[in-house]
């Protein structure tokens, strides 16, 4: 079975532009969570999508946003971005849910100028 | 406030030595993970507990619910073992530890 897939893996954006990024989970696995991890805030969940739903937030402003798709793909969107936001973003699936073992992706590495 | 705490941060041992990494949290959990990120950013699952104790290998975690702790063991310690180790919590959302950032040396 193929691993979760994050594309791209890299990007650099400048500030105030969007970003989306895509995350593919393992074949079968409906559940999908987004992480930001950076140096100084190490990790932190964002989001957790469930059959289209989200499901779970985390404590990130309005500005970060995401969706499931019917086939379980996920995308997340960050707008108006801010240097801050420069990070590893980290997708995982899971079968069903959040609190079952966790399949990370390699991550899409972004950069705010 | 850190709903998980981990330690010790940074961690250095000689090949073959036995290693315990220690997390306690402070919230009511699902379950608790831990995870092993190689540097380049991939992180693995290495275990999910929600009680008692787990093996996989020279790798043993155990959880003790109501002290809210949890260890991860390393037996007969290995090079390839060095890498960070973070622990997680999962209820309502993911609550993760800073890591503990393992160097062994042959």
């Amino acid at each position: 079975k193929a691993g979760v897939t994050q594309t791209p893996r890299y990007l650099i954006k400048t500030r105030g532009q969007q970003v989306t990024l895509s995350c593919s989970p393992i074949s079968g696995h409906r559940s999908v969570s987004w992480y930001q991890q950076t140096p100084g805030q190490g990790l932190q969940f964002l989001f957790e999508y469930f059959s289209e739903t989200q499901r779970n937030k985390g404590n990130f402003p309005g500005r970060f946003s995401g969706r499931q798709f019917s086939n379980s793909r996920s995308e997340m969107n960050v707008s108006t971005l801010e240097l801050g936001d420069s990070a590893l973003y980290l997708c995982a699936s899971s079968l069903l849910a959040e609190q079952e073992t966790q399949y990370f992706g390699p991550g899409t590495r972004l950069l705010v100028l | 406030k850190n709903e998980v705490e981990q330690s010790p941060q940074n961690l250095t041992a000689q090949e073959g030595e036995f290693i315990t990494i220690n997390c306690s949290y402070s919230v009511g959990i699902s379950a608790l993970h831990w995870l092993q990120q190689h540097p380049g950013g991939g992180i693995v699952s290495l275990f999910m507990l929600s009680s008692g104790k787990k093996k996989h290998g020279r790798l043993i975690a155990t959880i003790n619910i109501q002290e809210k702790h949890s260890s991860l063991h390393i037996t007969a310690s290995h090079p390839r073992d060095s890498a960070v180790y973070i622990c997680a919590i999962s209820g309502n959302q993911f609550y993760f530890g800073t890591g503990t950032s393992l160097t062994v040396i042959p």
